[in-house]
């Protein structure tokens, strides 16, 4: 059971540079989940996905970012025209059953950190 | 909105001693409660978790209790061992408003353990 993989690991990109981040979830999980931790910050929730979905993209900025789920492959967090302002930890997790629940238990990646010179 | 204050890292703590690690929250509904363990170069894992008011989560001798009457969930071992050093989240699940339950973390408190 290999666990929810991240990759890369570490990320170093220029202002201006498109940074692409990817998570492949635990065997047997279908609904991913993306959030970023800010230096000095708690994690906060960007958005969760099922294959082919985005069910809800409420912790999202509006602009630049965007996260996919194909039918094949990992999911894929994706920020164009980086900003300093990007530089954390985004970190993805897994769970086997749906966000609808309130107890719903995820297991987590160990993050990709994004740093933008 | 949904916040978690727990406090301020980082702690440092001779092998055998007690932890306690306080954290509160503020939420609108009924949220369930986590506690989450992050050791250096790993992804966060489930420590303990409790759903409802009074119900006390437990592992690896860790234990917290729900309390609603002071929106408190606070994290607590009585002997902690070296292996213990990580950096302990606690986070709420409650619903985002768009659709599903997200969690809300605090900022994490680290915890050292010296022999």
């Amino acid at each position: 059971n290999a666990g929810v993989m991240q990759n890369p690991r570490h990320l170093v990109r220029r202002r201006g540079q498109e940074a692409r981040l990817r998570c492949s979830p635990m065997k047997g999980h279908s609904h991913v989940y993306w959030y970023r931790q800010l230096p000095e910050e708690g994690l906060k929730f960007m958005v969760y996905l099922q294959k082919e979905n985005i069910i809800d993209e409420s912790g999202m900025p509006k602009e630049r970012f965007s996260a996919e789920f194909p039918k094949e492959g990992p999911s894929i967090l994706r920020i164009q025209q980086v900003v300093r302002g990007d530089s954390a930890a985004y970190f993805c997790a897994s769970s086997r059953q749906g966000g609808s629940s309130g107890a719903n238990v995820l297991t987590f990646g160990a993050g990709s950190r994004l740093t933008v010179l | 909105g949904d916040s978690v204050t727990q406090m301020e890292g980082p702690v440092t703590l001779s092998e055998e001693a007690f932890l306690t690690i306080n954290c509160t929250y503020t939420a609108t509904g009924y949220p369930s409660l986590f506690w989450y363990v992050q050791y250096p170069g790993e992804g966060l894992q489930l420590l303990l978790k409790a759903t409802k008011a009074d119900d006390k989560g437990s592992n690896k001798g860790f234990e917290a209790t729900y309390r609603k009457e002071t929106t408190s969930f606070h994290l607590e071992k009585g002997s902690v061992q070296v292996s213990d050093s990580a950096v302990y989240f606690c986070a709420l699940q409650a619903y985002s408003g768009a659709g599903s339950y997200q969690l809300t973390f605090g900022k994490g408190t680290k915890l050292s353990v010296i022999p």
